[in-house]
């Protein structure tokens, strides 16, 4: 069964600091999709990357990095130079490719970012 | 602004009642995706549309249903409400139902069953 563990349930950190935020994931799948949410505290949820199975590579945009490791099944999310606008939940989601276009979203329990001025 | 439309934003009723939520998706999208998200439980998958299909179902309730039109909208209507099915529901839309699309998500109808 897939499962999705956000280990840390909140964060505090002071504005300009860096910030990790774990993922780890559990799947039987071969081929399955990653992704991270950002649900700021007006409560919408903002697509803010995708990744597959096959793809191993590190991305990164603007602040914003992530680090994806297969052998220890993990999906790490970097903001570097945090600002007081990071301040929201992230949550790490799986999704196994499933037969007949079928897509389930497994999140994480999520992770509360605060950044402090 | 995702395109994803929910209504309402917020909703207030009674054990007992029914509710309906609608969602109209970002134009061009086929496929309709329903969450709940709850304190206990987190953010948990309802039920998948595609085109007017049922295409993947999750921890839906019996008293839970919903459809999509021809229009493509969707509604989720919420029946026999009780106390725990108070939440925050997502629906969410992606071009086509492969695997791996990244999801769309309106801002959601927050329910308050008092």
């Amino acid at each position: 069964a897939q499962k999705v563990t956000q280990a840390q349930t909140e964060i505090s950190v002071v504005e300009k600091e860096d910030v990790t935020l774990d993922c780890v994931y559990e799947t039987r799948d071969t081929t399955y999709y990653l992704f991270w949410y950002k649900q700021p505290p007006s409560g919408e949820l903002v697509f803010l990357i995708r990744r597959n199975s096959f793809d191993e590579q590190n991305e990164i945009s603007g602040r914003y990095s992530w680090n994806f490791q297969k052998s220890t099944s993990s999906f790490n999310f970097t903001i570097t130079a945090s600002q007081v606008v990071d301040s929201a939940v992230y949550f790490c989601a799986l999704s196994e490719a499933q037969v007949q276009g079928a897509q389930k979203l497994v999140f994480g329990q999520g992770t509360r970012l605060t950044i402090n001025p | 602004d995702s395109g994803v439309t929910q209504t309402p934003k917020h909703l207030i009723t009674a054990t007992g009642q029914r509710v309906t939520l609608r969602c109209s998706p970002r134009s061009g999208d086929l496929s309709v995706y329903w969450y709940q998200q709850s304190l206990d439980q987190g953010l948990q998958f309802l039920i998948q549309y595609y085109n007017g299909e049922e295409r993947a179902k999750g921890n839906i309730l019996e008293r839970f249903s919903a459809q999509q039109f021809p229009d493509l909208h969707s509604e989720l209507n919420l029946s026999s409400l009780e106390l725990g099915d108070s939440a925050l529901y997502f629906c969410a839309s992606s071009v086509v139902p492969r695997p791996g699309p990244e999801l769309f998500f309106g801002e959601g109808s927050r329910l308050t069953v008092l």
